[in-house]
């Protein structure tokens, strides 16, 4: 079983924190994804990664930034957080080649 | 880049009927179309998927149609059930290589009345 783990799964933080989101897989998937939730807008992409170090902006990048310094992990970063930025956060992982994208069970962050 | 439309926003049937649901893409050079289910609380999960060689896929209760030259594609479930409630979404994908990303639709509420 394909395992997508992310590690929180609520987060409440201040406006203007610096926010780290963490997504961690193990089944060895070249790419990686940030998706972000709202009602009526669906799943929007923020970030993509391909490979280690390498990442790709999305549809709605402003705002975020990404890490991937190991293969297993993409870490999605809110420089500096705001109320609009309260949503649902999945991270999705896939094999390339257009085959079946697997997401975590999301992290619903609120920022006050 | 990419642009997927999807209708209804909002469907509700009767059990046993039938649920279609309908997605566009803009970009021609799309070739792969996958179908996720969202069950209340959790995370999406792949129902069913399409790639633009083919026109027609059916999986049991579920099949998914394409149309390349409309850039039209639509899923159909048959004999619907209660546990079908969910919101479902479709999706585009550019590129064969390991550089792809998926474009997903806004989702359509599935509810099925029993």
């Amino acid at each position: 079983d394909v395992k997508v783990t992310q590690s929180s799964r609520y987060l409440v933080k201040r406006t203007g924190e610096k926010v780290f989101l963490e997504c961690v897989q193990d089944m060895d998937h070249e790419n990686m994804f940030w998706y972000r939730q709202d009602p009526g807008l669906g799943l929007r992409l923020i970030y993509f990664s391909y490979d280690v170090k390498m990442k790709e902006k999305g549809d709605i990048p402003e705002g975020y930034s990404v890490s991937r310094e190991k293969k297993e992990r993409f870490s999605l970063i809110l420089e500096s957080a705001s109320t609009n930025q309260t949503s649902m956060y999945l991270c999705a992982t896939g094999g390339g080649g257009n085959t079946e994208a697997f997401f975590g069970q999301g992290t619903r962050l609120t920022v006050v | 880049g990419e642009n997927v439309e999807q209708h209804p926003s909002t469907l509700s049937v009767q059990e046993g009927d039938s649920a279609v649901i309908k997605c566009t893409y803009s970009d021609s050079a799309s070739n792969y179309f996958p179908w996720y289910k969202q069950e209340l609380g959790k995370r999406p999960q792949l129902i069913i998927d399409i790639r633009s060689n083919v026109g027609e896929k059916k999986d049991q209760r579920i099949a998914v149609t394409l149309n390349k030259t409309a850039k039209h594609f639509s899923l159909h479930i048959t004999e619907t059930q209660p546990e079908d409630s969910a919101v479902y979404f479709c999706a585009a994908s550019i590129g064969g290589g390991s550089n792809y990303k998926l474009t997903f639709g806004k989702g359509t509420l599935l509810t099925v009345n029993p």
